[in-house]
């Protein structure tokens, strides 16, 4: 059973619209949560970070994490064609002092003009 | 803040060759940097773990001998593909954390060719 599960789209939005990705991790004690944007050929960049259950927001980003469904989400409103990108979900294990992550296998996200 | 570098982005080697890939925090001191390696439409697969003056911690089936790596200060870690093989061919990241948050920050990568 994977760790880290990401649905791997492609999820295709029309620009403006709002883009909903969600991961499911299996471990119950996972603490720290990350979402990743990786373009194409390119290395993963920080998109934003959530420890606590709720939302956080910065910018058109939201995240939402519910730890009871071991579920998290990121949307992004008013989604712009430059959005298109592979979209990863990290999770951290717990238990490691070193803060190692463990990575959904991505979902790819197309905003169309 | 919190960029790291990179080098070489691109690297192309005859087979049996060894290669070095280094990964630098610019502005911050990181106590971990990891190391990945990612092929075409997969996942990021983590190769390692290593922190500043000990022993890297290889991720099950990563041979150490084969992925050298080396965590000498607080701002630079390599990995050396010793003996490079076509099937060693790969994009390999390294990231860094070390802000108090155990946020991982990525390097460009490094798109490894051998032939």
């Amino acid at each position: 059973q994977k760790e880290v599960e990401q649905n791997s789209g492609p999820l295709s939005v029309p620009e403006g619209a709002i883009a909903s990705l969600n991961c499911t991790y299996s471990d119950r004690g996972s603490q720290s949560f990350f979402w990743y944007r990786q373009y194409s050929g390119k290395s993963p960049e920080l998109i934003m970070f959530i420890y606590s259950n709720g939302d956080k927001e910065d910018g058109r980003f939201t995240a939402q994490l519910n730890k009871a469904s071991q579920y998290v989400s990121l949307l992004i409103r008013d989604s712009q064609p430059s959005d298109s990108a592979t979209y990863l979900c990290a999770v951290e294990i717990e238990g490691t002092s070193y803060g190692k992550l463990t990575f959904g296998q991505g979902t790819i996200l197309t905003v169309h003009p | 803040g919190a960029v790291v570098s990179q080098h070489p982005s691109w690297v192309i080697c005859k087979s049996g060759t060894s290669v070095k890939i280094e990964c630098r925090s610019l502005d911050f001191q990181a106590t971990t940097m990891f190391w990945y390696r990612q092929f075409p439409k997969q996942s990021l697969m983590l190769m390692a773990t290593s922190n500043e003056g000990s022993k890297a911690t290889y991720e099950q089936g990563v041979e150490k001998d084969k992925f050298l790596i080396n965590h000498a200060s607080l701002t630079l870690s390599t990995l050396t593909v010793t003996s490079a093989h076509p099937e060693d061919s790969s994009f390999y990241i390294c990231s860094a954390s070390g802000t108090g948050k155990n946020i991982q920050y990525f390097g460009a990568g490094t798109r490894l060719s051998v032939l």
